[in-house]
């Protein structure tokens, strides 16, 4: 079964544009979550979606936003970028949306903003 | 809103030596997972607790979840260079949001 698939894989990107990242799940997965990993915060959660449906949003402002397609690829977009966006942006499926189902992770996208 | 810590950041042992680490949180969780990131990768599925005082094992990794549901340790015993990367625990809360510590990366010496 082929894993957690994120596009593209690196990014540059300049302050002030806006970004589009993609991830497929596993197949028959319906969650799909995404997170920023920076060394000075760690892992944090921006939000999930089940079945086209966010279920739940981390911390992040307006800028960050997701969607889910009905074959439950997911899309996040970052707008109106800065400096301070840049990380690791991680996704991660589960076969059911909440808890109690382990997440398998992309590999990522690194995203640099100059 | 929810915290997991993970105190220290760091640590290194040698080889053959035993590691324990603690994971906590600020409010009662309904399951704890721990996940492990090799140098370069991307955070893997290591195991999930959701009974009060649950221990479970995996080779040489011993994981416990906590008797109130609010802190949970990770026990390896005579690590091995295999051993070394980030090791995240995240937990759920009742409105099912996943939080993650902030993880503790392991080097081991040989």
């Amino acid at each position: 079964k082929a894993g957690v698939t994120q596009t593209p894989r690196y990014l540059i990107k300049t302050r002030g544009q806006q970004v589009t990242l993609s991830c497929s799940p596993i197949s028959g997965h319906r969650s799909v979550s995404w997170y920023q990993q920076t060394p000075g915060q760690g892992l944090q959660f921006l939000f999930e979606y089940f079945s086209e449906t966010q279920r739940n949003k981390g911390n992040f402002p307006g800028r960050f936003s997701g969607r889910q397609f009905s074959n439950s690829r997911s899309e996040m977009n970052v707008s109106t970028l800065e400096l301070g966006d840049s990380a690791l942006y991680l996704c991660a499926s589960s076969w059911g949306g909440g808890a109690f189902y382990e997440q398998y992770f992309g590999p990522g996208t690194r995203l640099t903003v100059t | 809103g929810q915290q997991v810590m993970q105190i220290p950041q760091y640590q290194h042992v040698q080889e053959g030596e035993d590691f324990t680490t603690y994971c906590n949180s600020s409010t009662t969780l309904s399951n704890i997972q721990w996940y492990k990131q090799r140098p370069g990768g991307h955070p893997v599925f290591l195991i999930q607790l959701v009974k009060s005082g649950e221990v479970k094992k995996q080779k040489r990794l011993t994981f416990q979840f906590g008797e109130a549901k609010k802190n949970s340790s990770l026990h390896i015993t005579a690590t091995q260079t295999t051993d070394v990367g980030t090791y995240f625990c995240a937990g759920h809360d009742t409105n099912s949001k996943l939080t993650f510590g902030k993880g503790i990366t392991l080097s081991v010496r040989p």
